[in-house]
């Protein structure tokens, strides 16, 4: 089974831009969490999706977003980028009611 | 909110030497997962511990979830330059579905 892919794997954007990730979770998993790592706050969730539906969400400003589609593919969206938005952005999908999470290799974005 | 926290939090250790990471929860988990993030990768599960008091080996590795199932501890006995990392201890949170919170990590250094 191929496992979480994200794309693209690396960004560098200017600050007062905006971006879309992307994540195609593994076959059959139908929630998808979202993830920013950074070196100093560890790993924080973002928001996970089920279905088409955010069902959690994570202590966020409004500029990111993200979606589900009916394929379990999820976006996640940062608006009006700053240099803070810098980090390592994780997907990760689950099988509904599991709580194993497993890991895309992650989105590089550098804000300039 | 929900709150897990890891020691320590770097950790130095000359090969062959033992390691412990552990993981303490500020509420009653049902389960907890583990995982490990190598250098420049992305976390990738580990195990599961589901049972108060449960202790499961992988190999070199030792889990154990506490019997208040508040917390845990991953040991490695003779630690190699392949455990390098950091690992992460997670449970699910209070927020409810599939929502996890991750520790805040040990990251392990096996000098040669």
């Amino acid at each position: 089974k191929a496992g979480v892919t994200q794309t693209p794997r690396y960004l560098i954007k200017t600050r007062g831009q905006q971006v879309t990730l992307s994540c195609s979770p593994i076959s059959g998993h139908r929630s998808v969490s979202w993830y920013q790592q950074t070196p100093g706050q560890g790993l924080q969730f973002l928001f996970e999706y089920f279905s088409e539906t955010q069902r959690n969400k994570g202590n966020f400003p409004g500029r990111f977003s993200g979606r589900q589609f009916s394929n379990s593919r999820s976006e996640m969206n940062v608006s009006t980028l700053e240099l803070g938005d810098s980090a390592l952005y994780l997907c990760a999908s689950s099988l509904k009611g599991e709580y194993e999470q497993y890991f895309g290799p992650g989105t590089r974005l550098t804000v300039t | 909110g929900q709150q897990v926290m890891q020691i320590p939090q770097y950790q130095h250790v000359q090969e062959g030497e033992d390691f412990t990471t552990y993981c303490n929860s500020s509420t009653t988990l049902s389960n907890i997962q583990w995982y490990k993030q190598r250098p420049g990768g992305h976390p990738v599960f580990l195990i599961q511990l589901v049972k108060s008091g449960e202790v499961k080996k992988q190999k070199r590795l030792t889990f154990q979830f506490g019997e208040a199932k508040k917390n845990s501890s991953l040991h490695i006995t003779a630690t190699q330059t392949t455990d390098v990392g950091t690992y992460f201890c997670a449970g699910p949170d209070s927020g409810g579905y599939q929502k996890v919170t991750f520790g805040t990590g040990t990251k392990l250094q096996v000098i040669p």
